[in-house]
């Protein structure tokens, strides 16, 4: 059973332009983080959102936190070949450090 | 360079052969985790190993071994694996808080690069 469900599964944009990729579940997250994981890498952290209602901006990347804490949605603006990679989203349980993670968008931006 | 290694990067064996992944963290964490990629399915989580000691075995099948001889260190033991098994094997270490009453938010989970598994 996949706990997190990430949309869409694939994306790909032109240079310039921008998408947003979402992430969903069922249940109340106690955080949630957004990796981005390129090819033949690790993936590596971008953000970790804990308030409902939480926004946060890292450059052209703005990461929204649903208010009921069960959603999360990642916006790029102005999309660069860079971008490309895996964006995979993760949340924890209360009490519990372990991560669960979904499924992932693969994103490809061509120059 | 997130601070986890892993070897081999690329790994090729046979059903029968016996191998191990090893990963190494430099960042001082005292947990390390497991974790199988597969494609378009979610990271699977293996194994946890907080304060060396095994704190969570996710249903991993037997011909998977884990051993953790110290916080630093990490090794994923491969015997009579099975073409299924083929799949992205992820290290990552993070720094866990034992009794740590509000557990809202999260150490952050630093991945090595993988070792890239085939069975034949």
């Amino acid at each position: 059973t996949q706990l997190l469900e990430q949309s869409p599964q694939f994306l790909s944009i032109q240079e310039g332009e921008n998408l947003t990729v979402y992430c969903n579940s069922s249940s109340v997250f106690s955080s949630l983080q957004w990796y981005r994981q390129e090819p033949g890498e690790g993936p590596v952290l971008l953000v970790t959102v804990v308030t409902g209602g939480e926004v946060k901006k890292l450059k052209r990347l703005t990461f929204q936190f649903g208010d009921a804490r069960k959603d999360s949605s990642l916006h790029i603006t102005a999309a660069q070949p860079g971008d490309t990679g895996l964006y995979l989203c993760a949340k924890t349980e209360p009490n519990d450090y372990k991560l669960s993670f979904g499924a992932g968008t693969t994103v490809t931006v061509r120059a | 360079e997130t601070g986890v290694t892993q070897t081999p990067r690329h790994l090729v064996m046979g059903m029968t052969n016996k191998k191990s992944l090893k990963c190494e963290q430099h960042l001082g964490h005292n947990a390390m985790y497991w974790y199988k990629q597969s494609a378009k399915k979610p990271l699977e989580l293996m194994f946890v190993y907080n304060f060396k000691e095994q704190t969570e075995n996710n249903s991993v099948p037997s011909r998977f071994s884990p051993e953790c001889p110290n916080s630093s260190h990490l090794f994923l033991h491969l015997h009579t694996l099975q073409p299924e098994d083929s799949a992205l094997y992820l290290c990552a270490s993070s720094q866990v808080w034992p009794g740590l009453a509000d557990s809202r938010g999260t150490d952050t989970q630093y991945f090595g690069p993988g070792t890239r598994l085939t069975v034949l």
